[in-house]
């Protein structure tokens, strides 16, 4: 099936510093990719919509200059987290949708990285 | 708005005994349902999945029927193993891309 890594699994940071997130597509072309984030005990919450050479589109309440997402290719999007502080400290996962002819899934279907912990001092 | 309800766990199951985890779900229209399962330290893997009313996902001894009546998926296999033990997403996608997932549910099976 198609593969989505995530980079780096965990990273430990300062506050008020920043911290970036890659995810990419290994097998497949991924045209939407999509950043969750996951609290202890509690569901995925959709955080962004990253489409390839666009600007990524925000659910509400998601502030856009602290998380700055780029979708550069259609690959690789990243999440950089701005000037962290611990209430940012969280399970970051992304996910790509698969474009027509991947293998091992419908054009329809999501495929998830593995998550990233973010944990900011 | 759309949600999806699922039971608290942890779930903790002996080996080869039965396994519900229950799930229901608040959308309009005809959303498509889903389990995911994530094992330590990966990422969520597709488990099953029904895109309309009475259809029946299944995979690796896992099922879950899609009752519109009941606004519900629930997760059942007949005889769980160690090797099953992870945490279960339930989570529906309706008109876009978007998915909504359920808190999830950690079963622990002991051999």
């Amino acid at each position: 099936g198609a593969v989505v890594s995530q980079h780096p699994s965990r990273v430990i940071c300062k506050s008020g510093t920043s911290v970036k997130i890659e995810c990419r597509s290994l097998d497949f072309q991924a045209t939407t990719m999509f950043w969750y984030r996951q609290f202890p005990k509690q569901s995925l919450m959709l955080m962004a919509t990253s489409n390839e050479g666009s600007k990524a589109t925000y659910e509400q309440g998601v502030e856009k200059d602290k998380f700055l997402i780029n979708h550069a290719s259609l690959t690789l999007s990243t999440l950089t987290v701005t000037s962290a502080h611990p209430e940012d400290s969280s399970f970051y996962i992304c996910s790509a949708r698969a474009g027509q002819g991947t293998s091992g899934g419908s054009v329809d279907e999501q495929f998830f990285g593995p998550g990233t912990r973010l944990t900011v001092l | 708005g759309n949600s999806v309800t699922q039971m608290e766990g942890p779930v903790t199951l002996s080996e080869e005994a039965f396994l519900t985890i229950n799930c229901t779900y608040t959308a309009t229209g005809y959303p498509s349902l889903f389990w995911y399962v994530q094992y330590p330290g990966e990422g969520l893997q597709l488990l099953l999945k029904a895109t309309k009313a009475d259809d029946k996902g299944s995979n690796k001894g896992f099922e879950a029927t899609y009752r519109k009546e009941t606004t519900s998926f629930h997760l059942e296999k007949g005889s769980v193993q160690v090797s099953d033990s992870a945490v279960y997403f339930c989570a529906l996608k309706g008109g876009t891309y978007k998915y909504i997932f359920g808190t999830g549910t950690r079963l622990k099976v002991l051999a």
